[in-house]
């Protein structure tokens, strides 16, 4: 069981948005920047969302993350077919003293 | 451009060793700016952070697999590596490397991951 908690799955049709969100406690997202990830079959895990909003050169603009209190939350906009993936959020817990990841969200581009 | 390549057996049998290495390449693994680490994905499952080394040797290790995992830096070659004792089924999972900020669950460049799978 993950520390932090992620629905497990989600969709939408081409065009639409959707959101995942991730829940957390005091000791991690609360405490913390958030971090999202995108693993595509057969890829390693990619860098999507930091520092809660920020997105890393070469991500495009549809996606978008926020954070308020124990919650984050990753929005894509205008999706797309090779959007079809996991996605993971991940945060430093003060606990563990180490970075936990949610269990991911399977999104499935109908 | 900064790249992570793992290598290692890809299996393992129970009770034995795991042994996986991280050369990482387009970058040096002697920064002060980063920090190394391994995480892990079983079948079926989300990832798991296994631990984090800094190139001074540095190391800090989920308490879970804490009794079983050591990780090492090699800086001369410019790697990392990560040793698992003691393993059982519960172990195979495909194990990535990454480069980490410090004290952070940002990895912004990863290995592609190798499978290891524990089995008889």
């Amino acid at each position: 069981q993950s520390v932090l908690t992620q629905p497990p799955s989600a969709s939408g049709t081409p065009g639409q948005r959707v959101t995942i969100s991730c829940s957390g406690s005091s000791s991690n997202i609360a405490s913390s920047t958030i971090n999202w990830y995108q693993h595509l079959p057969g890829s390693a895990p990619r860098l999507l969302i930091y520092f809660n909003t920020l997105r890393p050169s070469g991500v495009p603009a549809r996606f978008s993350g926020s954070k308020s209190g124990t919650s984050a939350s990753l929005a894509i906009s205008g999706l797309q077919s090779e959007d079809e993936g996991d996605y993971y959020c991940a945060a430093w817990d003060d606990s563990l003293n180490g970075p936990v990841f949610g269990g991911g969200t399977k999104l499935t581009v109908l | 451009q900064l790249q992570l390549q793992e290598s290692g057996p890809g299996l393992a049998k129970p009770s034995e060793t795991l042994s996986l290495t991280c050369t990482v390449s387009g970058g040096s693994i002697s920064s002060s700016d980063y920090f190394w680490g391994w995480i892990r994905q079983a079948p079926g499952r989300g990832l798991e952070w296994i631990g984090t080394i800094y190139y001074s040797g540095r190391t800090y290790y989920t308490p879970s697999l804490k009794s079983r995992v050591t990780i090492s830096v090699d800086t001369s070659n410019n790697q990392f590596s990560l040793r698992l004792t003691s393993v059982t089924a519960a172990d195979t999972a495909v194990y990535y490397c990454a480069r980490q900020g410090e004290s952070s669950s940002w990895y912004d460049s990863w290995g592609q991951g190798t499978l290891v799978t524990v089995s008889s």
